[in-house]
Formats: structure tokens, sequence, C-alpha cells
């Protein structure tokens, strides 16, 4: 089982829709980050944190360290919110960030 | 704008061949990665770097290399030695290990 899972593992929406995806993690982590990979490949860093939630326009990321779960919502979705999202752990001590295998959000217009 | 440079976005290589990807940033971070993506896969650490003249083995270094002689460049060398060499390769900084991590748009390599 790898230490950080995400689900679903693909995901199609229609434009609009509210859409949640989740990281559950089984380590002891400082922080988690969510990234966006669009189709050309490059990444961006969405959010990074260590408790509560944090929201940038209609993308909101929570987490809950005691059941070591995090999840990201994107409200009013929208066809250029497709793109593969991944969470990312920092595991605790070592300084090391375990990813997920990544959710692939599909927005249909 | 500040930013990490990858190059060649495309590259094709054959067997036996070593090949080297290039990674520039001008953010002035002292912390560089190289991670490996395939397919069905989470990012893996190949190497990372947390200042200049020093650099450690991810995960899966085997088949690769790497120098960091200057701050802002972080190349990664594919050697014959890796024994699946094709996949998509991502340069990263950060400003310290463990802070948020900017990428780069990534490298394809094909090998056959």
């Amino acid at each position: 089982k790898n230490e950080v899972e995400q689900s679903p593992q693909n995901l199609t929406a229609q434009e609009g829709e509210f859409i949640t995806i989740n990281c559950s993690y089984s380590v002891g982590i400082s922080a988690l980050h969510w990234l966006q990979q669009h189709p050309g490949g490059g990444i961006v860093s969405l959010f990074m944190l260590s408790s509560g939630k944090k929201k940038h326009g209609r993308l909101i990321a929570t987490i809950n360290i005691q059941e070591k779960h995090s999840s990201l919502h994107i409200t009013a979705s929208h066809p250029r919110d497709s793109a593969v999202y991944i969470c990312a752990a920092l595991i605790q001590g070592a300084q090391k960030l375990v990813f997920g295998q990544g959710t692939r959000l599909t927005i249909n217009p | 704008d500040g930013g990490i440079t990858q190059s060649p976005k495309y590259l094709f290589r054959k067997e036996g061949q070593n090949v080297t990807l290039s990674c520039e940033q001008n953010l002035n971070h002292d912390a560089m990665y190289w991670y490996r993506q395939d397919p069905g896969q989470g990012l893996r650490l190949i190497y990372y770097s947390q200042i200049v003249n020093d650099f450690q083995k991810g995960d899966i270094a085997e088949g690769y290399s790497v120098s960091r002689e200057k701050k802002e460049s972080f190349p990664l060398t594919v050697t014959s030695a890796q024994k699946n060499p094709t996949a998509f390769y991502l340069c990263a900084s950060s400003i310290v290990r463990g802070s948020p991590l900017h990428f780069g748009n990534g490298t394809r390599l094909t090998v056959t």
C-alpha cells in the first residue's frame, strides 16, 4: 500500500459542478502539498498546508491531521480546470516528499 | 520573470548512449531536485541538492548522475546503466528543502 493514496483516479464532470478530490496518508507529516499538472506536463504548486483550510479563488484545500486526510475542492468547475491533481506529503523529520498517483480531472462544457 | 527552465522538451536517444537533461533556475533557490514520472505512478525522487557542490541520492538514483557546480544549474545525466530510461523527467527547486516546490515544464525522454 502506498503511503499516499488519492481518490478517485479519474473524475469526469460537467462544467459548474462542485469537485472533490481526496488524499489519504498513512505516515506522520509536517505538511501536505496540492499540485496541478496540465496536459503539457508542467506542474504548478497550488497549496501547502499543515492544518485547517486554505482558499485561493475557486480552489479550497482542507486537511484533517487526526484522520490523516486532505481534500481539494473546486467550486463552479470550468473546462480549464481539466488537469491532473497531485497531493504530496512532506514526511515528518525526513523532509521527504511522497507523492500520490494523481487524479485526472476532466470538466466537460 | 523567475522560473525553472528545462531543456529540451523532447529528447530521443539510442540505447547505450548517455544523455544529459538541463535544468536552470533564476529563483535564487538553494535546493534543487530531479523527479521521474511514469504512467500510473507518483513522482519519484532521483537526486536532490540542498546547496552548491553537494547532492544526495533519492529513491531511484541508480543509473543517473548529477552535478551542482552553480546554484542556478542542476543537470541530470541518464547513463546507459539505467535499465528503463524512457520517462518524463521533472526538475524542481525550493528555497530550502521542505518548502514549496517550483517545477519546470519537464523533459520527455525516449530511448529506443
